[in-house]
């Protein structure tokens, strides 16, 4: 089974606060994903990655930057966090090839930023 | 602007009955549609999939329909149970990225009554 683990359930921060979301896959796929998910709008990608120390943006990078030093890890830092940051962010992971189509979800982490 | 599209922000239905959750896409060289379903406070799981070169594919429960010339598929599950309660989101890959980049719907949460 593919596993999927993000460092935090929940997680309440300041505003300006420097926040670090990391997320660890076990299959060593190479493709990884950052989403945030907010009523009404679904889930909305800010930046992947398809190889080591490789990423793009996604639709909403504002205000975000991302790590991927090694296969397994996706990092997603928030440099100075704002209010309108508060959401549920999402990581993925998913094969190259055909598989790459499937994305794989970890359990999200729910952030609020005072 | 919404390359894929739900709708229907909810949808309630009475257990055993058919659920029915309609996504539409507006780019016709879209050729591979996902399904994925998210319980509250998890990620979203795979759920189904389909191809263009198909028209329909099942899985227990579920099947998928597209049709490709109303550039519309819809997600039939029968009969429904209370546990289907849960977002569903339509996706489909996105060529413009690179693999692995799937655009998703803004989601349908159905409500499966006992």
């Amino acid at each position: 089974d593919v596993k999927v683990t993000q460092s935090s359930r929940y997680l309440v921060k300041r505003t300006g606060e420097k926040v670090f979301l990391e997320c660890v896959q076990d299959m060593d796929h190479e493709n990884m994903f950052w989403y945030r998910q907010d009523p009404g709008l679904g889930l909305r990608l800010i930046y992947f990655s398809y190889d080591v120390k490789m990423k793009e943006k996604g639709d909403i990078p504002e205000g975000y930057s991302v790590s991927r030093e090694k296969k397994e890890r996706f990092s997603l830092i928030l440099e100075s966090a704002s209010t309108n940051q508060t959401s549920m962010y999402l990581c993925a992971s998913s094969s190259s090839g055909r598989e790459a189509d499937t994305q794989y979800f970890g359990p999200g982490t729910r952030l609020t930023v005072l | 602007d919404q390359q894929v599209k739900q709708n229907s922000p909810s949808l309630s239905v009475q257990e055993g009955r058919i659920s029915i959750l309609n996504c539409d896409y507006t780019n016709s060289m879209f050729d591979y549609f996902l399904w994925y379903k998210k319980y509250p406070a998890e990620g979203p799981t795979f759920l189904i999939s389909i191809s263009s070169i198909k028209d329909k594919n099942e899985d227990g429960r579920f099947t998928v329909f597209l049709n490709k010339s109303a550039k519309h598929l819809s997600l039939h599950i029968v009969p429904s149970q209370p546990g289907d309660s849960a977002v569903y989101f339509c996706a489909t890959l996105n060529y413009g990225g690179s693999q692995g980049n799937l655009i998703f719907g803004k989601g349908t949460k159905l409500s499966v009554k006992p």
